[in-house]
């Protein structure tokens, strides 16, 4: 029962650099979401999949890529990290539109030098 | 771990005590509230939903209240016991916007046994 999962955990990465986060769901969620958590600021939303190939933009999407070519997959990419984007970076998934039950990642902890 | 919130505002309660977590959420037209319960290290997890048609919704040791006058919620565990500890999340949304979420900064409780 892998559920979700992301990858990497951690992460220490240049200013500059091309970071990739990986989540995977074996549940087949319709809804997929990327989180960013800070301290002060909660969970805040970065993008989201209705479904494959449908995705959109969240409330801080700058800086940030995402595909999802695969139901299962939602890869989170930052194109040239910055120091700003050093954060926990939380995958999560709903099955639909039924309740706000959103099952969540074990989060990826991005350091940006 | 990826816990984030070193500086969140504590709740300290003693093992076996009923505890309350207060939430003030920010829009009116906000008709569907979540909490969530983050343990250190460890993703989000969904503990009780309220819709605003209802003011107060009961799940196991746990208590929801919603007064929509205020914009009030709060989170009642009875109980309390030392794997209550956590930082506990609200969030709000209107009805469907599972991607217009929005979270509180979080409390933390701190059960002492």
């Amino acid at each position: 029962d892998a559920g979700i999962t992301q990858s990497p955990r951690y992460k220490i990465t240049e200013t500059g650099r091309q970071v990739t986060l990986m989540c995977h769901q074996t549940w087949s969620h319709s809804y997929m979401f990327w989180y960013r958590q800070d301290l002060g600021h909660g969970l805040r939303l970065i993008y989201y999949s209705a479904a494959a190939d449908i995705t959109d933009k969240g409330e801080v999407p700058d800086g940030y890529v995402v595909s999802r070519s695969k139901t299962e997959n939602f890869p989170l990419t930052l194109e040239s990290a910055t120091r700003s984007q050093t954060s926990v970076y939380f995958c999560a998934s709903i099955p639909g539109q039924g309740t706000g039950e959103l099952f969540f990642g074990e989060g990826s902890r991005l350091t940006v030098l | 771990g990826e816990s984030v919130g070193l500086h969140l505002p504590t709740l300290s309660v003693q093992e076996g005590d009923n505890s309350i977590i207060n939430c003030a959420y920010s829009n009116s037209a906000s008709d569907y509230f979540i909490w969530y319960k983050q343990e250190s290290g460890k993703g989000p997890q969904f503990i009780i939903d309220i819709r605003s048609n209802m003011d107060k919704r009961q799940g196991q040791r746990v208590t929801v209240l919603l007064n929509k006058t205020v914009k009030h919620l709060s989170l009642q565990i009875a109980a309390t016991q030392p794997g209550d500890s956590a930082v506990y999340f609200c969030a709000e949304t209107i009805s469907g916007g599972y991607n217009k979420l929005i979270f509180g900064a979080g409390t933390r409780l701190a059960v002492h046994p």
